[in-house]
């Protein structure tokens, strides 16, 4: 199994320029979320999807639109990239159990100019 | 706002010592994670302790969980230099219609000198 699996690895925007980050899990998990990271601090939820067709705003959600169209992919999209959005940006996948044990992807290093 | 916060921010020691690490949070939880991430990479589960419990071990590993004073603590045991890393705790207050969503303190960077 690949686990949780995200594309692209690194990305580099223009201000204003949109783009999309996709997540992938092939362990058939309910729960899938998006974080972002930035230096010094520990992981900030944006969205989130607790089942197929189904999102939620996390802590910060501006900015950020989401989608799950299929259980095993979730979907965070940049309309509009500002450098305030430069960050290393992990997606999580769980279960759903009553542990919530989250599985990560290797991260997505993004910067806009 | 972090409901997790970690001490110390950093913390350097030599091979085979013990390594401990405190994280305390503000409100009351369903459970207490703690993960570890290594330089560039994803962060991976280590443990996890419920609130009815009060200490558990994994391998190297030691948490403690102290409700009444919103605190715990991990104690890595006879340290390697692959122990190298940042240190995450992460509070689920499981409340309903969160999704269990977990909230991360910023993390204790942990170097194991060789």
């Amino acid at each position: 199994n690949a686990g949780v699996t995200q594309t692209p690895k690194f990305r580099v925007l223009k201000t204003g320029q949109s783009m999309t980050l996709l997540c992938a899990q092939d362990m058939n998990h309910e729960y899938m979320y998006w974080y972002r990271q930035d230096p010094g601090m520990g992981l900030r939820l944006i969205h989130y999807s607790v089942g197929e067709g189904t999102t939620a705003k996390g802590e910060v959600p501006d900015g950020y639109n989401v989608s799950r169209l299929k259980k095993q992919n979730f979907l965070l999209g940049l309309e509009s990239a500002a450098p305030s959005q430069t960050s290393v940006y992990f997606c999580a996948s769980s279960p759903g159990t009553e542990s919530n044990e989250q599985f990560f992807g290797p991260g997505t290093r993004l910067t806009v100019l | 706002s972090q409901q997790g916060e970690e001490d110390p921010q950093a913390l350097s020691i030599q091979e085979g010592e013990n390594a401990t690490m405190n994280c305390s949070y503000k409100t009351s939880i369903n459970n207490l994670q703690w993960y570890r991430q290594n330089s560039g990479r994803g962060l991976v589960h280590l443990i996890l302790i419920r609130s009815n419990e009060r200490e558990k071990h994994s391998g190297r590993l030691r948490v403690t969980l102290d409700t009444s004073k919103k605190s715990s603590s991990l104690l890595i045991t006879a340290s390697r230099a692959a122990d190298t890393a940042s240190y995450f705790c992460a509070t689920d207050r499981g409340s309903s219609g969160s999704a269990r969503q977990l909230t991360f303190g910023s993390g204790t960077q942990l170097t194991v000198l060789p």
